[in-house]
């Protein structure tokens, strides 16, 4: 159980474009999920916080109208790189906390996102 | 002082070999604590939690040291299957997740 997917694996757009970033817990409910952010070789680095139903908090330096993010239901998040840029070219990842009872605070990962920015 | 600290390694073990790591933390409310193992260019996947009175899945130990902040990974008779980098991660309540930087395994035959 507590299966989280991401789609779409892979994206290559132009500079200017917007991309969208799907993700998905299949198999629970998560009220909460989590966008992340890698570059080579650097941690994780936590962008934002998505509540199902609420406004997401975003950490200190990500632009909110950048990345915008939705919430739509318990199983659904989205995220929008909106005007992409080359430097935003990075491994996004999601994840959704919850999942069976006692493990609510247990995050399961998406298998991310690869984002090039040509 | 980084909220969570862990030593990057890369630790060079040969197969068969006992390895331990460490990760250190400074805020002492943190709550719960994990063990995640990420492959290269692949998302991390949750390991273990760790427990106040240390827990063990097969060849994986971790325990945590409250006292001094700290919580240890030991993964006993290495396979070339555990290289990867292990995150230490931990949740001070409030939705606050926090990664180290992880610590990079690479067991030769």
């Amino acid at each position: 159980g507590a299966v989280v997917s991401q789609h779409p694996s892979w994206v290559i757009c132009k500079s200017g474009t917007s991309v969208k970033i799907e993700c998905r817990s299949l198999d629970f409910q998560a009220t909460t999920m989590f966008w992340y952010r890698q570059f080579p070789k650097q941690s994780l680095m936590l962008m934002a916080t998505s509540n199902e139903g609420s406004k997401a908090t975003y950490e200190q330096g990500v632009e909110k109208d950048k990345f915008l993010i939705n919430h739509a239901s318990l199983t659904l998040s989205t995220l929008t790189v909106t005007s992409a840029h080359p430097e935003d070219s990075s491994f996004y990842i999601c994840s959704a906390e919850g999942g069976e009872a006692g493990r609510r605070e247990t995050q399961y990962f998406g298998p991310g996102t690869r984002l090039l920015v040509l | 002082r980084k909220e969570v600290e862990q030593d990057p390694g890369p630790f060079n073990v040969p197969e068969g070999a006992t390895v331990a790591f460490n990760c250190t933390y400074s805020n002492s409310a943190s709550q719960s604590f994990f063990w995640y193992r990420q492959d290269c260019r692949k998302e991390p996947k949750l390991l273990m939690s760790v427990y106040s009175s240390g827990n063990e899945d097969g060849r994986f130990t971790a325990q945590l040291n409250r006292a001094s902040q700290y919580i240890s990974l030991l993964i006993r008779d290495s396979k070339l299957s555990d290289s990867a980098t292990y995150l230490c991660v931990l949740n001070t309540g409030g939705f606050k997740t926090i990664f180290g930087a992880g610590t990079r395994l690479f067991v030769k035959a």
